[in-house]
């Protein structure tokens, strides 16, 4: 079945490298994405990966897509105080449109 | 930046009321989505709706449940008898068809506490 998985915290320090993984069972996931919600906001779409590729940079953000492990990761380089937030993985099927969303990692990033 | 937005922010009501949640999702995008979020677990996939039908639904969307789109730009999730456990942050989303990335746009939410 479709199930997506991630650790639930992580905390890093103001400056530092933070990575974030998420893996995922379904091995006939199209694309996946990476969303950020600050608190008492919606869901922000970060960025996402069309699931052919192994690698995605956009500025600070690179996602990495090892598929035979069925795991992603997001990494946020030069953490910043307002990257503090929840960030969840999903995963689309060719099938469906629909959202499939791990449990949300929630980063803290001490000054 | 056009984005999606959702009233009520916050909608209080007793158990076997009906509530309506609105949406106005982005202009030019054709799909739209309901997902839920109850506090502290993942956020889930209600129901997709394409071209004035719903296209997918999840088995949480029930007899209870029923989507609109009542004009051009308005898209609504109704709950006719609600529940306790009906108590969750609701998100709407939309997509944009030509964008084969299927990105959707998240609004804000609307929190339901039902009593």
């Amino acid at each position: 079945g479709e199930d997506v998985e991630q650790s639930l915290f992580l905390s890093v320090r103001e400056g530092d490298s933070s990575v974030i993984n998420c893996t995922y069972t379904d091995s006939s996931s199209t694309y996946l994405y990476w969303y950020k919600q600050e608190p008492g906001a919606g869901l922000q779409l970060l960025t996402y990966i069309f699931s052919n590729m192994d690698m995605k940079q956009d500025q600070r953000l690179t996602v990495l897509l090892n598929k035979k492990d069925k795991h992603l990761s997001l990494r946020i380089a030069d953490t910043q105080t307002g990257d503090s937030a929840i960030y969840f993985c999903a995963e689309s099927m060719d099938s469906s449109y629909k959202l499939i969303f791990g449990s949300g990692t929630r980063l803290l990033v001490r000054p | 930046e056009p984005e999606v937005t959702q009233t009520p922010s916050h909608q209080v009501t007793q158990m076997g009321q009906e509530v309506i949640l609105r949406c106005v999702p982005i202009s030019n995008h054709l799909y739209f989505y309901w997902y839920r979020q109850i506090l502290g677990q993942k956020v889930e996939f209600l129901v997709s709706f394409y071209n004035n039908e719903i296209s997918e639904k999840s088995e949480i969307f029930d007899d209870q449940f029923s989507v609109e789109r009542p004009d051009g730009s308005n898209f609504t999730l109704k709950i006719r008898s609600t529940k306790l456990e009906d108590s969750a942050m609701y998100f709407c989303a939309s997509s944009d068809p030509g964008q084969s990335s299927y990105e959707q746009y998240f609004g804000p939410g609307t929190r339901l506490t039902v009593t």
